[in-house]
């Protein structure tokens, strides 16, 4: 029983540099979300996707992209890293309703 | 404003209870929601409200909800250690759901 599943669970890199962080969900919900949470920020949505097929932005996309490439992934790509992406990123998924959120354990990134 | 806004930090010994307080911002929303997130976690879906009603209770756990001011709160009977963790209440007038800051509750000894 799985749920959501985030890899990597820690992550560093150089300004500049490019990664992609994976999600992975077998629940079989349709909709996925991407947040970041910072400190005494709580959590801000970056990216999400109501179903398969569309994505859309959330409230902080500027230096991110998302791709749903089926029902069961959902990756987020940073494609030139900045210190202020330094953050902590989690995936959810959701069939909607009283269900509320299932979250992955997170990714701590961290850019120097 | 346009958060949902809760306070930062809870102290409370073992045993007492605890209350955590939350304001929201759209009347639209359906579902009312409590997570926890306890270190290196993600979010833990607590407890949720329907929006109609006033009051939900499941074991420990009572969620008091007033529409008129937008006020939600949990409250946690007898405190454990084990409580100790960040809560955050949740609204979803959407397809995406708005959080607030988080909550420390801390349960000292």
């Amino acid at each position: 029983n799985a749920g959501v599943t985030q890899t990597p669970k820690f992550q560093v890199l150089k300004t500049g540099q490019s990664m992609t962080l994976q999600c992975a969900q077998d629940m079989n919900h349709n909709s996925m979300y991407w947040y970041r949470q910072d400190p005494g920020m709580g959590l801000r949505l970056i990216y999400y996707s109501a179903s398969e097929g569309t994505t859309d932005k959330g409230e902080v996309p500027n230096g991110y992209n998302v791709s749903r490439l089926n029902k069961r992934e959902f990756s987020l790509r940073l494609e030139s890293a900045a210190p202020s992406q330094t953050s902590v990123y989690f995936c959810a998924s959701s069939e909607g309703g009283r269900g509320g959120y299932t979250f992955g354990s997170g990714t701590r990134l961290t850019v120097v | 404003g346009e958060d949902v806004e809760q306070s930062l930090f809870l102290s409370v010994r073992e045993g007492d209870s605890s209350v955590i307080n939350c304001t929201y911002t759209d009347s639209s929303s359906t579902y009312l929601y409590w997570y926890k997130q306890e270190p290196g976690a993600g979010l833990q879906l607590l407890t949720y409200i329907f929006s109609n009603m006033d009051m939900k209770q499941d074991q420990r756990l009572t969620v008091l909800l007033n529409k008129k001011d937008k006020h939600l709160s949990l409250r946690i009977a007898d405190t454990q250690t084990g409580d100790s963790a960040i809560y955050f209440c949740a609204e979803s007038p959407s397809v995406d759901m708005r959080f607030g800051a988080g909550t420390r509750l801390t349960v000292k000894p």
